[in-house]
């Protein structure tokens, strides 16, 4: 079946890099999302990658995908406290519309 | 308005009375759905459409009827609702459907069931 996991909870310090992590079961997953939610708010999408890539950059945020481990990571350089917020981590199938949620890691930034 | 809005942003209602959430797109989207965030389980996805027809129900409960009246909008209809029902109800919308589903989310409806 469909799983994505995500550890809770991510604390950093302002300016350092941040690294969020998450673990989906389903191998032929083929689109995988990262979503920011701030508090009171809607998702907003960050960045996406297809399963045939291994790495994305846009700007200050560096996805990675390891499809063997079945692994994706985002990194958040230069961390702000604007960035403080809930991560979700998702993925889709090449067909068909429906994304499958991670339970979001709450990042906290510390001035 | 641009994006994705719904209304109300909050809502409290007792368990016999009938509301609706109303959920609007500006972005000339084909589909549009909605989705269940409660505090304690990962964001569920309830009702997809695609070009005003429903393609998928997660086995929602009939208390729950959606209706969509044209691709811009989207209502869900709540009645007899239970406590455990309390989240935020989140619409989505995405250009169209089986590409790469890049949805765009409005800004919730935080319900209340007393």
């Amino acid at each position: 079946g469909e799983d994505v996991e995500q550890s809770l909870f991510l604390s950093v310090r302002e300016g350092d890099s941040s690294v969020i992590n998450c673990t989906y079961t389903d191998s032929s997953s083929t689109y995988l999302y990262w979503y920011k939610q701030e508090p009171g708010a809607g998702l907003q999408l960050l960045t996406y990658i297809f399963s045939n890539m291994d790495m994305k950059q846009d700007q200050r945020l560096t996805v990675l995908l390891n499809k063997k481990d079945k692994h994706l990571s985002l990194r958040i350089a230069d961390t702000q406290t604007g960035d403080s917020a809930i991560y979700f981590c998702a993925e889709s199938k090449a067909a068909g519309n429906k994304l499958t949620f991670g339970g979001g890691t709450r990042v906290l930034v510390k001035p | 308005e641009t994006g994705v809005t719904q209304t109300p942003r909050h809502l409290v209602m007792g368990m016999t009375n009938k509301k609706s959430l109303k959920c609007e797109q500006h972005l000339g989207h084909n589909a549009m759905y909605w989705y269940k965030q409660s505090a304690k389980k990962p964001l569920e996805l309830m009702f997809v459409y695609n070009f005003k027809e429903q393609t998928e129900n997660n086995s929602v409960p009939s208390r729950f009827s959606p209706d969509c009246p044209n691709s811009s909008h989207l209502f869900l209809h709540l009645h007899t609702l239970q406590p455990e029902d309390s989240a935020l109800y989140l619409c989505a919308s995405s250009q169209d459907p089986g590409t790469s589903n890049e949805q765009f989310f409005g800004p919730g409806t935080r319900l209340t069931v007393l």
